[in-house]
């Protein structure tokens, strides 16, 4: 699985958007981006995942540049629900393969 | 809708003593995946199972072992046990037949081991 950069750790105002980056230079054709938090303690919790097209969902919206070297996770609004780890990861799409954790982002929502 | 199922929550156990930690995957569910992660870190793959035989193994210690059952619950026991085994231990479920878009790769809360 291609290895992935993020940043250590962000901050977010609660009600703004928070953007959270990734590089993923090394990602090849039949791998897809995916994306899970972890709120403290708690079993990692699935967000959102695309190949190359942008997604969209109700917890988030997944945007992935042409050239698939990196991505952007976007939460539109966020709340102090939201603070936790969040993981940008590799992986071929197939429902067997493991998950490889990084290290991750923690983003923290201020009031 | 059910969940991953994981037991127990807490467990503490002595220097040297085994645990068994259990999964119960969603249903329709065939591959069980588990995970460990330790104080301050990030959780790291142990093993695998698809349709009860080991599909893929990672950084598990040859003190612990697993095996899937026929019912797809999984199992992950620990002998000899060490204070450095104290940690978080995930276990994750997904189908080879996914409903959706997403694949249904879900986690369980987990169990705390800490070994004193």
């Amino acid at each position: 699985d291609a290895k992935t950069t993020q940043p250590t750790s962000m901050d977010c105002a609660e009600g703004r958007a928070a953007n959270l980056p990734c590089n993923h230079s090394t990602i090849s054709g039949n791998e897809y981006v995916y994306w899970y938090r972890q709120i403290h303690s708690q079993g990692p919790q699935y967000i959102i995942h695309g190949l190359k097209n942008n997604e969209t969902n109700e917890m988030a919206s997944l945007i992935i540049t042409e050239d698939r070297k990196s991505s952007t996770l976007i939460l539109p609004h966020a709340t102090l629900r939201d603070t936790a780890v969040y993981y940008c990861i590799v992986r071929v799409g197939g429902n067997t393969d493991k998950l490889i954790f990084g290290t991750g982002t923690r983003l923290q929502v201020f009031p | 809708a059910a969940g991953v199922i994981q037991s127990p929550r807490h467990l503490i156990k002595e220097k040297r003593e085994t645990a068994t930690l259990k999964c119960y995957p969603i249903p329709r569910h065939d591959t069980v995946y588990w995970y460990q992660q330790g104080p301050g870190q990030d959780p790291q793959f142990l093993i695998s199972f698809y349709e009860k035989m080991q599909s893929d193994k990672g950084s598990i210690p040859d003190r612990f072992s697993a095996q899937q059952f026929s019912d797809y619950h999984s199992e992950l026991n620990m002998s000899s046990l060490e204070l450095g085994d104290s940690a978080l231990y995930f276990c994750a479920s997904s189908s080879t037949h996914p409903q959706g878009t997403h694949e249904g790769y879900t986690f369980g809360s987990g169990t705390r081991l800490t070994v004193v």
